[in-house]
């Protein structure tokens, strides 16, 4: 059990262009989905929290306007990346917490490898 | 921000050896987490351990925590090809809502 998903696993977009990342948890509810961006060799760094039904709450220095995310549901999140551009070529993972599971407790998803040229 | 601190940066040994990685972090945590990750993959979960525990076995993985240093060991014994993959530490962040990731070690064991 518990398992999240990420659609797409890779995408390659024009610079300039929007691209939007799902994240669902298929066997389980998560009011929370944490989005995070990891670059070549380094380590995952967190950029937004995912709440259901309100707005996202964005870490400093990661830009509201161009990650847009939506969490429509107990079982989706989606990330776009806005007029995207090569720096932002990047791997994005998400993660889920279930609800009513441990605080400490998140499921991680395989990620998404975004290359815009 | 990152919390943790890993080192090595990355680890190079031959199969059959063991593999010893090191985390601090810097505020008060009620627990440390220790993933896997694959080359380009997500994450794999391999052990928890609590504030109140000093080690933890999980088959051939050892977690250590020092609460008084703020630091971590993740000990792979008799390490296999396939353990290859990038290491990283998870802390709580302040208020404990968030997870803070350390900047992993890069593990290569070569058959």
């Amino acid at each position: 059990g518990a398992v999240v998903s990420q659609h797409p696993s890779w995408v390659i977009c024009k610079s300039g262009t929007s691209v939007k990342i799902e994240c669902r948890s298929l066997d389980f509810q998560a009011t929370t989905m944490f989005w995070y961006r990891q670059f070549p060799k380094q380590s995952l760094m967190l950029m937004a929290t995912s709440n259901e039904g309100s707005k996202a709450t964005y870490e400093q220095g990661v830009e509201k306007d161009k990650f847009l995310i939506n969490h429509a549901s107990l079982t989706l999140s989606t990330l776009t990346v806005t007029s995207a551009h090569p720096e932002d070529s990047s791997f994005y993972i998400c993660s889920a917490r279930e609800i009513g599971g441990n605080s400490y407790e998140q499921y991680f998803g395989p990620g998404t490898r975004l290359t815009v040229t | 921000s990152q919390q943790g601190e890993e080192d090595p940066q990355a680890l190079s040994i031959q199969e059959g050896e063991n593999a010893t990685m090191n985390c601090s972090y810097k505020t008060s945590i009620n627990n440390l987490q220790w993933y896997r990750q694959n080359s380009g993959r997500g994450l794999v979960h391999l052990i928890l351990i609590r504030s109140n525990e000093r080690e933890k076995h999980s088959g051939r993985l050892r977690v250590t925590l020092d609460t008084s240093k703020k630091s971590s060991s993740l000990l792979i014994t008799a390490s296999r090809a396939a353990d290859t993959a990038s290491y990283f530490c998870a802390t709580p962040a302040p208020g404990g809502f968030k997870t803070i990731f350390g900047a992993g070690t890069r593990l290569f064991v070569k058959a």
